[in-house]
């Protein structure tokens, strides 16, 4: 089992640059999330998807769209770069809706 | 609404000292509380959650943790700690409305040394 994979690894934008985040699990788990994590603010809560065919805003959703592709997969896209978007991103898969299992993060810097 | 409060942005402990990283927490009705851990470059990994029950909770690694309602707290505790467990660590909460929705603290560096 790889848990919950995220790519690419490490990214760089310019601004008003588009990308899409991919995130996949394997679990089989029905809700999967998107965070951000910025230093000394912990983490986010960017969008999330409680099941297959459904996806929900969280805390910071604005500049971002989210696509729950099949049960495993979820992505995040970003429109147009901003350099407020430079940050971590981290995906997570529940299967009980509360225990999230984390993927290793994306690094992404917008210049 | 609910919010999460890590109180100290760094904690120093000698290796075999004991542990405790505090969180305390504010939600309308009885809380779901999580405490993870993250080591450098990686993902967080889940050491254990309260949901009801038994107000003391043990977890991986040797962690626990104990639900003060009254203070509404949930500490993190290891009672030796290693060079090992230093990392950051992350308290979360939700109310069992919020379906899924975690609200984290900011973190607490932990840094252990020989």
């Amino acid at each position: 089992n790889a848990g919950v994979t995220q790519t690419p690894k490490f990214q760089v934008l310019k601004t008003g640059q588009s990308m899409t985040l991919q995130c996949a699990q394997d679990m089989n788990h029905n809700s999967m999330y998107w965070y951000r994590q910025d230093p000394g603010m912990g983490l986010r809560l960017i969008y999330y998807s409680a099941s297959e065919g459904t996806t929900d805003k969280g805390e910071v959703p604005n500049g971002y769209n989210v696509s729950r592709l099949n049960k495993r997969e979820f992505s995040l896209r970003l429109e147009s770069a901003a350099p407020s978007q430079t940050s971590v991103y981290f995906c997570a898969s529940s299967g009980d809706g509360e225990t999230q299992y984390f993927g290793p993060g994306t690094r992404l810097l917008v210049l | 609404a609910q919010s999460v409060a890590q109180p100290e942005d760094q904690v120093n402990v000698a290796e075999g000292n004991p542990l405790t990283v505090k969180c305390t927490y504010s939600v309308s009705g009885n809380p779901y509380l999580f405490w993870y851990v993250q080591y450098p470059n990686r993902g967080l990994q889940f050491l254990l959650k309260y949901i009801t029950g038994d107000n003391l909770v043990k977890g991986s690694y040797g962690f626990e943790a104990e639900f003060n309602k009254s203070q509404t707290s949930f500490h993190l505790k290891k009672p030796s700690a290693l060079v090992s467990d230093s990392a950051l660590y992350f308290c979360a909460v939700r109310d069992r409305r919020s379906w899924g929705k975690l609200q984290f603290g900011a973190g607490t560096q932990v840094v252990v040394t020989p």
